[in-house]
């Protein structure tokens, strides 16, 4: 069974700090790898990652793949309260029918 | 682009009665959909996938005569909970899958709060 595991499970910090949020995972035929935020309802779509060591950058966002550890890291700097929120880690298997497997998500919260 | 709409927001019903929640992709066409449920500090669960035309497939677990699935076009599916039990309580949440390059990412609606009383 496939099974992400995100960590920390909940992060507070001030504002202007630089976070770094963990995501591992086992899955068979692994495909690829999606960050989420999901601030009230929707999650919202933040990177795709399908090969190793290649930086995805977004604005103050960053994420990368790490194959042989079976992770991945979303990093955000300069903290904004707009960033609070909890951080969706979702993997695809290669079974052709493009199902995610979720974890439980990081709550972040920024204290202005 | 890619924006999904789902409807309505929040329902609230009596046990006994059957429920229907629409995901609509607006801006594409989605031949795959997703409908999830989230608990409380969970995260989302696949119920079933939905593609256009055929039946859905269900997760393990999921009832499938009381999960109506329908996909009726490439910009709707629906989820239909029939005969509603305060168990049923949940958020319930659609996506849906693009056809093109980018099809293994899945756009979310903005969820479905039910509360069977």
């Amino acid at each position: 069974e496939d099974k992400v595991v995100q960590s920390p499970l909940s992060l507070v910090v001030h504002e202007g700090d630089t976070v770094t949020l963990n995501c591992s995972y086992e899955v068979t035929n692994f495909r690829s790898l999606l960050w989420y935020k999901q601030e009230k309802k929707a999650p919202t779509f933040l990177f795709m990652l399908t090969s190793s060591g290649i930086e995805k950058k977004s604005g103050r966002l960053s994420s990368i793949l790490d194959k042989k550890e079976l992770s991945s890291i979303l990093n955000i700097t300069a903290t904004q309260t707009g960033d609070s929120a909890i951080y969706l880690c979702a993997v695809e298997g290669y079974f052709g029918n493009e199902k995610l497997t979720f974890g439980t998500g990081t709550r972040l919260t920024i204290i202005p | 682009g890619a924006v999904v709409s789902q409807h309505p927001s929040r329902v609230i019903c009596k046990s006994g009665t059957s429920v229907k929640i629409e995901c609509r992709s607006l801006d594409f066409q989605a031949t795959t959909m997703f409908w999830y449920r989230q608990f409380p500090k969970q995260s989302l669960m696949l119920m079933a996938t939905s593609n256009e035309g055929s039946k859905a497939t269900y997760e393990q677990g999921v009832e499938k005569d009381k999960f109506l699935i329908n996909h009726a076009s490439l910009t709707l599916s629906t989820l239909t909970v029939t005969s509603a039990h305060p168990e049923d309580s949940s958020f319930y949440i659609c996506s849906a899958a693009t056809s093109g390059s980018t099809k293994n990412i899945q756009y979310f609606g903005a969820g479905t709060r039910l509360s069977v009383l």
